[in-house]
């Protein structure tokens, strides 16, 4: 199946620092991506739609500002959590729908651990 | 909104059959996903529904959806100890995906 990496799967930041994530489609061109939040015990939280030269769509309560998501090219989407806080501490997982797959069917990264001290 | 329910864990003995229900809410819903994600990992899908399809089977695992009761479970036979992962049903209507809290399974030697 179609791969999507996530860089880096884990990462430990101060608070107030920026963190940069990065999200690949390393065998297929994306033209949308999605980023998600993983809450514990709970399910994945959609943040936004990534479009490939366009802006981001983000879902309802999701700050853009704090949140900016960049899909510079077909096969790079990257998440940067600005001014990071201790409660932005979780695990973000993009993911990739590959042309020609079933509709709907995503292919997800590995997810990146964000920590936030 | 809509929901997307699956209990939080179940236990099962290696080599019985582990059965994961969900319940969802969307009767628009398309098509219907079983994902798993192993400590630390991304989601990986299992396999996936069409919803107009009442039953998948692909080796060990089979998936059963009731439409009319916005069921769906998924069976895995003569279950390892390489299956304990937490596993996730999805649903999706157009572009919206929706997912279950997730099942952690648990199998015992």
């Amino acid at each position: 199946g179609a791969v999507v990496s996530q860089h880096p799967s884990r990462v430990i930041c101060k608070s107030g620092t920026s963190v940069k994530i990065e999200c690949r489609s390393l065998d297929f061109q994306a033209t949308t991506m999605f980023w998600y939040r993983q809450f514990p015990k709970k399910s994945l939280m959609l943040m936004a739609t990534s479009n490939e030269g366009s802006k981001a769509t983000y879902e309802q309560g999701v700050e853009k500002d704090k949140f900016l998501i960049n899909h510079a090219s077909l096969t790079l989407s990257t998440l940067t959590v600005t001014s990071a806080h201790p409660e932005d501490s979780s695990f973000y997982i993009c993911s990739a729908r590959a042309p020609g797959e079933a509709a709907g069917e995503l292919f997800f990264g590995e997810g990146s651990r964000l920590t936030v001290l | 909104g809509e929901d997307v329910e699956q209990s939080l864990f179940l236990s099962v003995r290696e080599g019985d059959s582990s059965v994961i229900n969900c319940t969802y809410t969307d009767s628009s819903s398309t098509y219907l996903y079983w994902y798993k994600q192993e400590p630390g990992a991304g989601l990986q899908l299992l396999t996936y529904i069409f919803s107009n399809m009442d039953m998948k089977q692909d080796q060990r695992l089979t998936v059963l959806l009731n439409k009319k009761d916005k069921h769906l479970s998924l069976r895995i036979a003569d279950t390892q100890t390489g299956d304990s992962a937490i596993y996730f049903c999805a649903e999706i209507n157009n572009n919206d995906m929706r997912f279950g809290a997730g099942t952690r399974l648990t199998v015992k030697p």
